[in-house]
């Protein structure tokens, strides 16, 4: 199974609602990792895990808030978000950091803040 | 920031090989050469990598120049469902595993 699933698919929040993005894989990879893509653009990193504890976070406002409860789980919650923060959301995994393996990456969560 | 320049979009007559053209000249020695592309609402998806020499595998070949400024990623018989956009990113052997993805090039294949 080389299948990274994201759920929901689609997502239309408010400014105040709270809301969570999913990601799930069972590859046993030990490196997640969170994308934002807005529209016409190339992804762009977000934050990494490994082994469950955060390694990287690329300067991301607080009002996004990541959380990996166990090695297949990647959640990202969602609050006080603004308009320009619509975007697709891409989860991805790789075995572990700092290996020449490739990363596998969900379908995505496409995001709307109204 | 990416290390990578591509053209912005290219085409390809279906069943012809598509030869998509990637610059690093400022690659170092330990830096490989990763190919993703991203099919319409679609997350990326790996297609190959190399650090010297060419590759292939069953989706493509790259090749790699001997001073390693630039590479070419080769689809051998292009088909309407390899209309994407191909990115080239460079990334080091060693540390974090981020990709950092430049503007790719829009591959479009023509019937």
């Amino acid at each position: 199974d080389t299948e990274v699933t994201q759920t929901p698919k689609h997502l239309v929040m408010g400014m105040t609602n709270k809301k969570s993005l999913k990601c799930e894989q069972h590859m046993g990879h030990r490196a997640m990792y969170w994308y934002k893509q807005k529209a016409k653009k190339p992804p762009e990193l977000m934050f990494v895990y490994s082994y469950e504890k955060l390694s990287i976070n690329e300067s991301v406002p607080s009002r996004f808030s990541p959380e990996c409860p166990n090695s297949s789980l990647l959640n990202l919650h969602l609050h006080a978000l603004q308009p320009e923060d619509s975007a697709l959301y891409l989860c991805a995994s790789s075995q572990v950091l700092g290996l020449e393996d490739e990363q596998y990456f969900g379908p995505g969560t496409r995001l709307t803040v109204t | 920031d990416a290390k990578t320049t591509q053209p912005t979009s290219m085409d390809c007559a279906e069943g012809r090989a598509a030869n998509l053209p990637c610059n690093h000249s400022t690659i170092s020695g330990n830096e490989y050469v990763y190919w993703y592309r991203q099919i319409h609402s679609q997350g990326p998806q790996y297609i190959i990598h190399g650090l010297k020499n060419n590759e292939t595998n069953e989706m493509a070949s790259l090749i790699i120049t001997e001073d390693r400024k630039s590479s070419t990623l080769i689809l051998p018989h292009a088909t309407l469902r390899d209309t994407a956009v191909y990115y080239c990113i460079v990334r080091a052997q060693t540390g974090a595993n981020n990709l950092f993805f430049g503007t790719g090039t829009r591959l479009t294949v023509i019937p």
